[in-house]
């Protein structure tokens, strides 16, 4: 069974920084894409970062240059290092498993809150 | 950024009700188009991928269509578990954008 389970979630204050991590099992982990996707209290999902099997980085503008998505195939993990970080990015933050091909997200984790105040 | 746009933004339906729900793009998509469903206090889970086929393990009253740039969700009978919020997400080009939702509330 594919599990992803977030940690690293807390309460951090204007300009400061978080890293998130995600333990995979279940799958090969080294075989998938693997991205992050946040959604606010009461909000929608917005995408957050994404990192491929080959290690190619992608992220949107709202936190390019900010937040550093890596993994550690080694460990099965997959991490977000957040800086500069302000209330705007105050959601759970989950990390989810990309099928690639029609690049959907199969499976999910149940999130981690960063709160940012 | 391809801007997705749901609608209604919610609706109410009763029990064994046949609900359809769209979604367009702001440009075409060729079929990278996903169905989610989420309920309150869990993380999302897929349903249709590709604009049309059923993710493995959802029931078949579920079912998606469209191309290009608009889409749509169906429920052929609403079920009570089928009370969530329903968001299509295009995969066709980063950065990868959901619409706001469409929210499905017991009549």
């Amino acid at each position: 069974e594919v599990q992803l389970v977030e940690s690293g979630g807390g309460l951090v204050q204007p300009g400061g920084s978080l890293r998130l991590s995600c333990a995979a099992s279940g799958f090969t982990f080294r075989n998938y894409d693997m991205h992050w996707v946040r959604q606010a209290t009461g909000k929608g999902l917005e995408w957050v970062s994404g990192i491929s099997s080959a290690g190619d980085t992608y992220y949107p503008g709202s936190v390019k240059g900010r937040f550093t998505i890596s993994r550690e195939n080694a460990k099965n993990s997959l991490y977000l290092h957040m800086n500069s970080l302000t209330a705007g990015d105050t959601a759970v933050y989950y990390c989810a498993r990309v099928t690639w091909g029609w690049n959907y997200f199969d499976s999910w984790g149940q999130g981690t809150l960063v709160t940012v105040s | 950024d391809i801007q997705m746009t749901q609608s209604p933004s919610s609706l109410s339906a009763s029990v064994g009700d046949r609900v359809t729900f769209t979604c367009r793009a702001s440009q075409s998509l060729s079929g990278y188009l996903q169905w989610y469903q989420q309920k309150p206090g869990k993380a999302p889970k897929l349903l249709i991928y590709g604009a049309s086929s059923l993710q493995s393990g959802v029931p078949s009253r579920f079912s998606g269509s469209g191309s290009g740039t608009d889409f749509t969700l169906t429920i052929s009978s609403l079920q009570p578990e089928d009370f969530a919020t329903y968001y299509c997400q295009q995969s066709y080009s980063i950065p990868w954008t959901f619409g706001q939702g469409t929210k499905v509330e017991i009549k």
